[in-house]
């Protein structure tokens, strides 16, 4: 039983545009969400977290956004870059911080020229 | 160092062999986690270290599959008379404390066992 869904494999958006990655999850037991970024060959890039008790969380370009009575998060890149291509990751906690992390399989995420 | 270092970065062994791949966290950090990562699939949790306690190896397919850390520092994945399914990029990443910020993550060794 998957406990953390990335429902969408891929994603292809504009440069410039909004790239809106989903994520859900099933166990009300966690507490702190995590997405990574992932270039061919790399290992995963932390990008941005959010605790349970927040509901949006914001760095530049980037914003999480948590819905706990939907066990909904999403990822929002404004504005996307062609750098930004790469497969990112939603994992989940659920000891408030880092412990261990559960991921989604992972969406691929193309942002063209 | 100034990221978590891993290596090799590519081993291929026959099935039945026993390897051994190595993770160096950064530097001061005190937990330190491995996952295996099947093509396509997220990273799956293996085990995890604070210092040199090994708090959790739920993770582990089998018992041909070991750990340690015996300083506290660098890291030893041992997995012994390698199986095709063993076959994966496994990941190593460590954070300052535990419960305490996001992991790290090395680049990963991919294993492919013939």
């Amino acid at each position: 039983d998957q406990q953390v869904k990335q429902n969408s494999p891929s994603l292809s958006v504009q440069e410039g545009r909004i790239s809106i990655l989903n994520c859900d999850y099933t166990n009300s037991m966690f507490d702190y969400f995590l997405w990574y970024k992932k270039y061919p060959a790399e290992g995963p890039t932390f990008l941005i977290s959010i605790s349970s008790i927040k509901d949006k969380n914001e760095d530049g370009r980037f914003t999480v956004f948590l819905n706990k009575s939907a066990k909904h998060l999403s990822l929002h890149i404004v504005p996307s870059q062609p750098g930004d291509s790469a497969v990112y990751f939603c994992a989940a906690d659920s000891q408030g911080g880092s412990e261990k992390l559960v991921f989604g399989k992972g969406m691929k995420l193309t942002v063209n020229p | 160092g100034a990221g978590v270092s891993q290596s090799p970065r590519y081993k291929v062994a026959k099935r039945g062999q026993d390897v051994a791949l190595r993770c160096d966290p950064i530097s001061g950090h005190v937990s330190l986690f491995w996952y295996q990562q099947a093509l396509g699939q997220g990273p799956e949790f293996l085990t995890y270290f604070q210092n040199e306690a090994q708090l959790d190896k739920s993770g582990l397919p089998s018992d041909r599959f070991f750990a340690e850390r015996p300083e506290g520092s660098v890291s030893t994945l041992k997995i012994q008379r390698t199986q095709q399914e063993d076959s994966a990029v496994y990941l190593c990443a460590s954070s300052l404390v535990l419960g305490g910020g996001p992991q790290h993550f090395g680049d990963g060794t991919r294993l492919s066992i013939l």
